[in-house]
């Protein structure tokens, strides 16, 4: 069964502290791996897509990299407006389907 | 470009009762998908729609359904609501059924 899971649940950051998000998988064949980010009373915002081990994406202070078994955000000298929920999710189901297999998130708060 | 609509953004509801969402997609999106989140954990997959056919279906039960209209927005019925069903449902669009999905902010529900 494909499954999801992201580590730690919380994390408290110092402005300019860097650090990385964990998000393990399971998954018969990996069709993709999505990023996002969600603040309180939003829906996820889009992030980044992984398709294959090896691949890496940078957007600002955010880089994701994918393994076969896993997958890091990497937040470098993160600022207190990069605080949210980041998402992962799968790319699930047969290739007739996008079902998209979410992990429980990880809540960071960036501390000026 | 206007991203994805979704309404009504909240809605209180008692138990028994029915009640329909309601999505529009990104311009030129074909594909559609509804999500249940509960406070605290990862979205839920509930179904994908695509030309209007539907393309997968998550663990809901039957009172949970779906539609998509000619225009490509979207709607969502459940059917005699329980406590349970009080959650952030989501909406969101795809160019394909295995592209980046872009993100509604949502409708809250509220059971009493």
């Amino acid at each position: 069964e494909d499954q999801v899971t992201q580590s730690p649940e919380a994390l408290r950051l110092q402005e300019g502290e860097s650090s990385s998000l964990n998000c393990s998988y399971t998954v018969s064949g990996l069709r993709g791996l999505f990023w996002y980010r969600q603040d309180p009373g939003k829906g996820p915002e889009f992030l980044f897509t992984l398709y294959s081990a090896g691949e890496e994406k940078e957007k600002e202070r955010l880089k994701a990299t994918l393994t076969k078994k896993e997958s890091f955000l990497h937040i470098t000298a993160p600022k207190p407006e990069d605080s949210a929920t980041y998402l992962c999710a799968l790319l699930g189901g047969s290739g007739n389907t996008g079902k998209l297999i979410f992990g429980q998130g990880t809540t960071l708060q960036v501390k000026p | 470009d206007a991203g994805v609509t979704q309404s009504p953004t909240h809605l209180i509801k008692t138990r028994g009762q029915h009640v329909t969402l309601r999505c529009s997609p990104i311009s030129g999106h074909k594909s559609v998908s509804w999500y249940q989140q509960v406070l605290g954990q990862g979205p839920q997959f509930i179904f994908q729609y695509y030309e209007k056919e539907e393309r997968g279906r998550g663990n809901f039960p039957d009172r949970f359904s779906a539609r998509q209209f000619p225009n490509y927005s979207s709607e969502l019925n459940v059917n005699a609501l329980l406590l349970g069903d009080s959650a952030l449902y989501l909406c969101a669009s795809s160019l394909d059924k295995g592209q980046p999905q872009h993100f509604g902010d949502g409708t809250r529900l509220s059971i009493l």
